[in-house]
């Protein structure tokens, strides 16, 4: 089963407008990243948030986590059509372990 | 420097056919993943290469996929017998030293497609 499901699974957006997606995974982790990916192929490593910190910015990108609800938010502020992509969150599963496990992703479409 | 690339970009089997796809790392990350991304979905988790360690290759979905990591650095994913759900595309990232925390970088992937 997935670790983490982003909601919505899909999202279509206005040029400018924020763009925010959410993850909720279901056992306690070291650290979430965020990833993007362009055209079904390779994932390109956005941000990642440590389990003791509450929020992170990167540029346009700002990440919430919240641990008490095993969830994170990914927003994407004045979104631009070269962020069109699917966003997808990665967790650790098991303390320590190396393995990321992703989630399904959301499809996010920015409207020109 | 080189980033992670794959080979071939695009492979077409019958049903039935071995196939085998090819890694190359960045130059000198010693950890080494695979993944499989059937159309429209997320990652799955195949097999993970750190150092000289044994490999974890619980997401190994049967024993008709292998995979060996020569010498540190290429790697090679071998898929015995080929079935048409076997189709996907076929993803491979290293990093650094493999710790959680690590960022992992990805090649643009093998999209296998079986007949």
């Amino acid at each position: 089963s997935q670790q983490g499901e982003e909601d919505p699974q899909a999202l279509s957006i206005q040029e400018g407008e924020n763009a925010t997606m959410n993850c909720s995974y279901k056992t306690s982790i070291n650290n979430l990243q965020w990833y993007r990916q362009n055209s079904g192929r390779g994932l390109v490593h956005l941000i990642l948030i440590r389990s003791n910190e509450r929020e992170k910015h990167s540029g346009r990108l700002r990440v919430t986590l919240d641990t008490s609800k095993k969830s994170s938010s990914l927003l994407i502020t004045a979104s631009r059509a070269a962020d069109t992509a699917s966003y997808f969150c990665a967790t650790d599963v098991n303390f320590g372990n190396e393995k990321l496990t992703f989630g399904t992703g959301t499809r996010l479409t920015i409207i020109p | 420097g080189a980033g992670v690339s794959q080979s071939p970009s695009n492979k077409v089997t019958e049903k039935g056919k071995d196939v085998e796809l090819r890694c190359d790392p960045i130059s000198g990350h010693t950890a080494l993943y695979w993944y499989r991304q059937s159309l429209g979905q997320g990652l799955e988790f195949l097999i993970y290469f750190q150092g000289n360690s044994a490999p974890d290759k619980s997401g190994l979905p049967s024993d008709r996929f292998s995979a060996e990591r020569t010498g540190g650095s290429v790697s090679t994913l071998t898929i015995q017998r080929t079935q048409q759900e076997d189709s996907a595309v076929y993803l491979c990232a290293s990093s650094r030293d493999g710790s959680s925390t690590d960022t992992q970088y990805f090649g643009p992937g093998t999209r296998l497609t079986v007949l």
